[in-house]
């Protein structure tokens, strides 16, 4: 079993739509957990990083953490064609001089 | 700031050249970060610096490939010789404490012929 799994997708969804991309994991020391947004032939940008628990929202983006069934998640509202990319979660024990782990990512298309 | 700065942006080499990939990281960051993204094996890190110190190498694949950070604003990954199955993009990546994530380059795309 992987560390750190994602469903690779691709995932089709149209315009407008809500989204949901999760990420399990096996490592229960995991307790910083990020999401990153990659377009076609570009670097992984930060798109969300939280911490334990919960949930946190940033405009149309929102990510919640279930750390009891070690479980991340990241929804969309209203979903743009500019939102097609690859998702990718990522995690890691410590906030400080540790890797982290990144899961394999998951390619959305967001039909007009 | 200019962000994480990789060069080349596209490397084509024959096999068995030497390749030397460059990264200078965002200015006052002090972790370093070389992955290696192929579409079968995904985003693989391959070594790490804190304080430009190698904290971990255990994904360097082989004694092909070694890096070196020589100070807090330059890093370099250099495989030799270099084979076919290396060809993927190489990213770098920096932070500082890891706080608020890392902030990747827009990575070097290696191919070996």
């Amino acid at each position: 079993q992987k560390e750190v799994e994602q469903d690779p997708g691709p995932l089709s969804v149209p315009e407008g739509a809500i989204v949901s991309l999760n990420c399990t994991y096996s490592n229960s020391a995991f307790q910083y957990f990020m999401w990153y947004r990659q377009y076609s032939r570009k670097g992984p940008e930060l798109l969300m990083y939280t911490y334990s628990s919960g949930n946190k929202e940033d405009g149309r983006f929102t990510a919640q953490v279930d750390k009891s069934s070690k479980y991340i998640s990241l929804f969309i509202r209203d979903s743009q064609p500019s939102d097609s990319a690859t998702y990718l979660c990522a995690m890691s024990g410590s906030n400080y001089g540790q890797n982290f782990v990144f899961g394999p990512g998951t390619r959305l298309s967001v039909l007009p | 700031d200019a962000g994480v700065i990789q060069s080349p942006r596209h490397e084509v080499t024959e096999m068995g050249q030497e390749v030397t990939l460059r990264c200078k990281p965002i200015s006052g960051h002090n972790s370093l970060f070389w992955y290696r993204q192929t579409m079968m094996r995904g985003l693989e890190l391959l070594i790490y610096f804190n304080n430009n110190v190698p904290i971990d190498d255990s994904g360097m694949p082989e004694d092909r490939f070694s890096a070196k950070m020589p100070n807090a604003s330059f890093s370099t990954l250099k495989i030799q010789p270099s084979e076919p199955r290396d060809s993927a993009v190489y990213f770098c990546a920096s932070t500082y404490r890891g706080g608020n994530g890392y902030t990747f380059g827009s990575g070097t795309r290696l191919t070996v012929v």
